[in-house]
């Protein structure tokens, strides 16, 4: 159990186009999702916390504007990367947190690579 | 703000040995820490979760301890090998507050 999906697992797009990654749970309910990202050799670092139904909660120095997520649902949410750059370029994983277990453990998509030309 | 550090950054062994690698944080009140692998250019495998209450998890070879009042955590890998080689990270978390990372251990199994 505890599965958590990303898709598309990779992504090359073209400097100024929008890029939509999604992140599901596929066996539970996640009231609360992580949008994490990674540069090479670098470690995890926070993006945002979306909660379902309601806005998304921006790390320091996230442009929301750029990055846009939305959590429609207790199994979904979306991270679009607007008008996307090459600085862009990165490791997105998204997170989930079930809503029933009391220990507060996240569970980890496989990751979304995106390359901007 | 919750800071986690590992140690060491990279760290090569020949197979067989037992290894440990470090894991410290600066805000002691967390509720759970988890070790996580990374391969290269993959996702996160989850190895072992400790909530606070608990001082060690262990799976398979995988042994990990949490002093939570002194901000420290250890993996314990035992009779190491090549398939082990990969990053290594630690993460806490204060409740329901998210994930923090700290930066990992590189590891490397030298067969």
């Amino acid at each position: 159990g505890a599965v958590v999906s990303q898709h598309p697992s990779w992504v090359i797009c073209k400097s100024g186009t929008s890029v939509k990654i999604e992140c599901r749970s596929l066996d539970f309910q996640a009231t609360t999702m992580f949008w994490y990202r990674q540069f090479p050799k670098q470690s995890l670092m926070l993006m945002a916390t979306s909660n379902e139904g309601s806005k998304a909660t921006y790390e320091q120095g996230v442009e929301k504007d750029k990055f846009l997520i939305n959590h429609a649902s207790l199994t979904l949410s979306t991270l679009t990367v607007t008008s996307a750059h090459p600085e862009d370029s990165s490791f997105y994983i998204c997170s989930a947190r079930d809503r029933i277990l009391p220990i507060y453990e996240q569970f980890f998509g496989p990751g979304t690579r995106l390359t901007v030309l | 703000k919750q800071e986690v550090t590992q140690i060491p950054a990279a760290l090569s062994v020949p197979e067989g040995e037992n290894l440990v690698l470090n894991c410290s944080f600066t805000d002691s009140a967390i509720y759970n820490l988890q070790w996580f692998r990374q391969d290269p250019g993959k996702g996160l495998t989850s190895l072992l979760l400790i909530q606070s209450s608990q001082r060690e998890q262990t799976s398979g070879r995988l042994n990990a301890s949490l002093d939570k009042s002194s901000g420290r955590s250890t993996l314990y890998i035992a009779a190491s090998q090549p398939g082990d080689s990969a990053t290594y990270l630690c993460a806490v978390s204060n409740g329901n507050t998210p994930l923090v990372f700290g930066k990992g251990t590189r590891l490397s199994v030298i067969a």
